[in-house]
């Protein structure tokens, strides 16, 4: 299994400020994702972080929203750019899923934009 | 694309009895099931999973099955505990379980 640490656990922040949340995975890993989910809904997958090159975004989803970095094999950050109040989610890093390995969560980054 | 229904969205029952969840899925190339569990405050944790080819998996008092034909599979949990109280998620997904499309979430709550 793998152990994910990210940060920060919550933010408040204001209208148009960006936000860049740090996601750790205990082992290297193939396939890192992002989802968002928002209050007392299900998951949403952002995008995935692909090591080396740049993330793939899922339907809705844009690279100038939401700037993806994933340097190395147990590192990657989400940026929330220029917020708006509709940006308030909790955003989710999760590792594993390639082939027959399970999908490991962190515990998420709970964010409110005024 | 694929579409995942999950019910029902809230379920109590008391301690020791079991909970069944359910959920339908659209797509018939999905061959990856996985339930997760998330309580206040965590991310999902992933509990029990079963692929297209097999039709029911146990874990202690959890269990799952899958009927591949009519494209839904299930969740029970026996014996509930208070501490099983939490949301529960079913996922499909046909490439790698981190592009799974989710169910909506079932609140279970289990009365002492």
């Amino acid at each position: 299994s793998a152990v994910i640490s990210q940060k920060p656990s919550r933010d408040i922040c204001q209208r148009g400020t960006s936000l860049t949340i740090q996601c750790q995975v205990d082992s290297q890993v193939t396939m890192m994702f992002w989802y968002r989910q928002q209050p007392g809904q299900s998951l949403t997958l952002i995008a995935t972080a692909n090591q080396g090159s740049e993330a793939t975004y899922e339907s809705g989803f844009v690279i100038d929203k939401f700037p993806i970095s994933r340097p190395n094999l147990t590192f990657s950050t989400l940026t929330v750019s220029n917020m708006s109040p509709e940006d308030s989610s909790i955003y989710l890093c999760s590792a594993g899923g390639d082939r027959d390995e399970k999908l490991f969560f962190g515990s998420g980054t709970q964010l409110s934009v005024l | 694309g694929e579409n995942v229904e999950q019910h029902p969205s809230t379920l109590s029952v008391q301690e020791g009895d079991s909970a069944v969840i359910k959920c339908t899925y659209s797509d018939s190339a999905s061959n990856y099931f996985p339930w997760y569990k998330q309580e206040l405050g965590k991310g999902p944790q992933l509990i029990i999973d079963i692929r297209s080819n097999v039709g029911e998996k146990k874990d202690q008092r959890i269990a799952v099955t899958l009927n591949k034909t009519a494209k839904h599979f299930s969740l029970h949990i026996t014996e509930t505990q208070p501490e099983d109280s939490a949301v529960y998620f079913c996922a499909a997904s046909k490439t790698n379980a981190g592009k799974s499309t989710f169910g909506d979430g079932t609140t279970l709550t289990v009365k002492p």
